[in-house]
């Protein structure tokens, strides 16, 4: 059954980026989008972009995000990356990766937490 | 953006009791409407998608309804192992916002 692994929990300056990768075990992402997701501490959940490997990599990004925030994904599509810069404080959260298919996310991985602090 | 709200956004029922709670989105979103179910320090899953469509393994006691605007989860008798917080998420445009969520808690 595929799963979907993230990488280890990070430690960042304000100022600095983060990258988190996930990678799906069992094979490549075939015909499904990835997108991302955080949730800062005892808050709910924030929709951040995906992307769609599938469709010559497409991708779309919330509003929000746009300017610092990229997603890319790896050839043969094994793993897709988040690249989160110019980090402040409000970006300490659990950064989720997820599959999703025809807008249901069907999958999730384990969460990866990104901490902000000088 | 199309906004999510839900309600209530706590619960304080018993085990056996049929729980109901609601989403309600900005503007319509027809049937595109998840629902998911978080346990403290897990990842969501997803309950329910296109609003009542159960996903794969979700026990039958969790049931969706809704259109447009106006979506509900029902659980028909609440297990111990359904307390949690539930969130609504509008899949028909980007950004996929979510709601607030709906946090059972024991009484």
């Amino acid at each position: 059954q595929v799963q979907l692994e993230q990488s280890g929990a990070e430690l960042k300056k304000p100022g600095s980026s983060v990258k988190v990768s996930c990678k799906a075990s069992g094979g490549p992402f075939e015909t499904y989008a990835i997108n991302w997701v955080r949730q800062a501490p005892r808050q709910g959940l924030e929709w951040m972009g995906g992307i769609s490997p599938h469709i010559l990599g497409s991708t779309t990004y919330a509003e929000n995000f746009k300017g610092r925030l990229t997603i890319t994904a790896e050839e043969p599509t094994t793993t897709v990356y988040l690249e989160l810069s110019g980090l402040v404080s409000d970006d300490t959260a659990i950064y989720y990766c997820v599959k999703n298919i025809t807008g249901s996310y069907v999958l999730w991985g384990q969460g990866t937490m990104v901490t902000v602090s000088s | 953006d199309i906004q999510m709200t839900q309600s209530p956004s706590s619960l304080s029922p018993s085990v056996g009791d049929r729980v109901i709670m609601t989403c309600r989105a900005s503007q319509t979103i027809y049937t595109h409407l998840n629902w998911y179910q978080q346990k403290p320090g897990k990842a969501p899953t997803l309950l329910i998608s296109a609003a009542s469509t159960l996903h794969s393994g979700v026990p039958v006691r969790f049931s969706g309804s809704g259109s447009g605007t106006h979506f509900t989860l029902i659980i028909s008798s609440l297990h111990p192992d359904d307390f949690a917080t539930y969130y609504c998420q509008q899949s028909d445009t980007v950004p996929y916002n979510f709601g607030q969520g709906t946090k059972l808690e024991i009484k």
